[in-house]
């Protein structure tokens, strides 16, 4: 069974970091991308960033550019994204997701739970 | 950079009744559109990709159609589970945006 298991929620000041973690478990780690995308609260879905594992090959949303970077882990079959200079409007549940086949870029079959970021002075 | 929309935001039906729901693009994405179910306190569920292929387990009450800019998912006849937020998304370039969503309230 895949599953995607991220950490859980966090409390943070202005202007600090986050780091999220997503354990991927129940298929070949290196074989699938990888995405991150969040929703604040009452708000739509936004797509934020995509990792392949293996060869680090990363895409970021113009809006985060700067602000966040994801690592991996492939012993771990984990993989970590950093949001830094976090403010009041990166208050959201933030997902890992992963793509349904290699060959496509963006369908999301297997989601994490979500882990809630909360930004508060 | 693509724009989806969707309409209406929110829709209020009976159990039972058939519903249509709406995406457009600003400009045209093949087929490259899937839709996902969102429940409160859930992730995104994927329901349809490819305009109208069902994902694994999804049933058949579910379908999409469209071409071009405009698509639509249709769920024949509502069920107590199916009230939920509705997201269309163009994949397959980047950035892969979604609509705005349509809540699928009941009556």
């Amino acid at each position: 069974q895949v599953r995607l298991v991220q950490s859980g929620a966090e409390v943070k000041k202005p202007g600090a970091s986050v780091k999220v973690s997503c354990k991927t478990s129940g298929y070949t780690f290196p074989r699938y991308a990888l995405h991150w995308v969040r929703q604040a609260p009452g708000q739509g879905l936004e797509w934020m960033a995509y990792f392949k594992i293996g060869n680090g090959n990363t895409k970021y949303s113009p809006k985060f550019q700067g602000r966040i970077s994801i690592i991996e882990d492939i012993s771990a079959t984990t993989i970590y994204m950093e949001l830094s200079s976090l403010r009041s409007e990166d208050t959201a549940v933030y997902y890992c997701a992963r793509e349904i086949d290699i060959t496509i870029f963006g369908i999301f079959s297997v989601w994490g739970e979500g882990t809630t970021v909360t930004v508060s002075s | 950079e693509i724009v989806m929309t969707q309409s209406p935001a929110t829709l209020a039906v009976s159990p039972g009744e058939r519903v249509t729901l709406s995406c457009r693009a600003s400009q045209s994405v093949s087929r490259n559109i899937a839709w996902y179910q969102q429940k409160p306190g859930q992730p995104p569920r994927l329901l349809i990709y490819d305009v109208s292929t069902r994902a694994t387990g999804i049933p058949a009450r579910f379908s999409g159609s469209g071409s071009g800019t405009e698509f639509t998912l249709t769920i024949s006849s509502l069920q107590s589970e199916d009230f939920a937020v509705y997201y269309c998304q163009r994949y397959n370039n980047w950035p892969p945006p979604f609509g705005g969503g349509t809540k699928v309230e009941i009556k």
